[in-house]
């Protein structure tokens, strides 16, 4: 079954301080997607990346955040300047051509 | 935008009844899919439904997508409990965005 692999899977932060989440999509994928889940509520989608590039953004994804690529395999969602509502599961998930998602394990990120 | 809505937002089920899932969009779905997320899992794919009226089985689990494209449901019978977590479910436009809508968390009592 193809993997997607995320790391850390929880990351303890202080408020304001940078944080960097990782994501190994399935290989050779060139399109997946970032999605954050407050606990206990709903899965919200953050943002696209294809090919390089941001595809689409939603209206949580801002100035803070930041996605790239620093190598082949590996991509990276960055929040700047963390804040307390920023402590969520963050979730990378791979589309396969069916459509369908799969996600990785995801990061837990607590901010206090 | 596309707002997809879920009801109910929990299920309380005694193990061995049946219960269902609604799932409503505000506009017109190119498909739909749901997922499942067990306690501290993530969402884990169980199907997509494209055709308007489709239904597809999965031994306990019946999904439908409505003839307008615009809602769906999740059928369980006898529930048992493998069945708990939260179920979602997923709508997309014609862009590749797929909006969730925000779950149903189903309990069993055994």
């Amino acid at each position: 079954e193809p993997e997607v692999t995320q790391t850390p899977s929880h990351q303890v932060t202080q408020m304001g301080q940078e944080v960097i989440l990782r994501c190994v999509p399935i290989s050779n994928h060139l399109y997946f997607y970032w999605y954050r889940q407050i606990l206990g509520q709903k899965v919200e989608f953050l943002v696209s990346f294809y090919n390089n590039e941001i595809s689409e953004k939603s209206e949580i994804f801002d100035d803070q955040f930041s996605v790239e690529r620093p190598d082949g395999s590996n991509f990276t969602l960055k929040i700047r300047s963390t804040k307390l509502e920023d402590s969520a599961m963050y979730f990378c998930a791979s589309p396969v051509p069916s459509g369908e998602l799969f996600f990785g394990e995801g990061s837990r990120l607590t901010v206090l | 935008g596309q707002q997809v809505m879920q009801i109910p937002q929990y299920q309380h089920v005694q193990e061995g009844e049946d219960f269902t899932t609604y799932c409503n969009s505000s506009t017109t779905l190119s498909n739909i899919q749901w997922y499942k997320q067990r306690p501290g899992g993530h969402p884990v794919f169980l199907i997509q439904l494209v055709k308007s009226g489709e239904v597809k089985k999965q031994k306990r689990l019946t999904f439908q997508f409505g003839e307008a494209k615009k809602n769906s449901s999740l059928h369980i019978t006898a529930t048992q409990t493998t069945d708990v977590g939260t179920y979602f479910c997923a709508g997309r436009n014609n862009d590749y965005k797929l909006s969730f809508g925000a779950g149903t968390t189903v309990t069993v009592r055994a």
